[in-house]
């Protein structure tokens, strides 16, 4: 059961444009986390945000936390070639498995 | 530190077969997650391993089964394989205290492809 929905389920953008991903689910969650993954690659941790309505930003990537800790978003500003990916969300409910979302993939055209 | 690693990259098996695929963790991380990605999916969670024993499971039926030995690295192991378990494998390490869980550290996976 996937309980993180996430949208758009495929992007394509020309360099330079923003773009935003929204991950949605009916649960809270004590964390979420943003993973980017490359073709024949596993995922890899962008960043963990804990606190209902935070924001985080890792240079052109900013990460917002839903104030009621159900949803998050991931926005970038000036999309690159290098930002091409699997983009997904993840969730940790208190217990022993992360939720991830259903991913969104992301190509960026130079 | 090292990070996770998993053999094989790739492996090609016929239904009905057994196979299995193993995960070293990383260096200071003591529980290993087992999880299962399709084509243009998300990662589904199969279980996790602490301390040696099975610490949760997803919906997986009991054909998939794992061990985690005294160095922390793991093993997957997949009885009477279906054709739907062709998928990418993914470990991911991380490390477990009091009920907390840091972030997930994930191998590159193992790609199974089931005739």
């Amino acid at each position: 059961t996937q309980l993180l929905e996430q949208s758009p389920q495929f992007l394509s953008i020309q360099e330079g444009e923003n773009l935003t991903v929204y991950c949605n689910s009916s649960s809270v969650f004590s964390s979420l986390q943003w993973y980017r993954q490359e073709p024949g690659e596993g995922p890899v941790l962008l960043v963990t945000v804990v606190t209902g309505g935070e924001v985080k930003k890792l240079k052109r990537l900013t990460f917002q936390f839903g104030d009621a800790r159900k949803d998050s978003s991931l926005h970038i500003t000036a999309a690159q070639p290098g930002d091409t990916g699997l983009y997904l969300c993840a969730g940790w409910a208190g217990g022993n498995q992360f939720y991830f979302g259903t991913g969104t993939s992301l190509t960026v055209i130079p | 530190e090292t990070g996770v690693t998993q053999s094989p990259t790739h492996l090609i098996k016929t239904r009905g077969q057994q196979v299995t695929l193993r995960c070293s963790s990383q260096s200071g991380h003591n529980t290993v997650s087992w999880y299962q990605q399709a084509l243009g999916q998300g990662p589904q969670f199969i279980f996790q391993y602490y301390r040696e024993e099975e610490n949760g499971r997803g919906n997986f039926p009991p054909r998939f089964s794992g061990l985690q030995f005294p160095n922390y690295s793991s093993e997957l192991n997949v009885n009477a394989l279906e054709l739907d378990d062709s998928a990418l494998y993914l470990c991911a390490s991380s490390y477990r205290d009091r009920g907390n869980n840091s972030p997930l550290h994930f191998g590159n996976g193992t790609r199974l492809t089931v005739t």
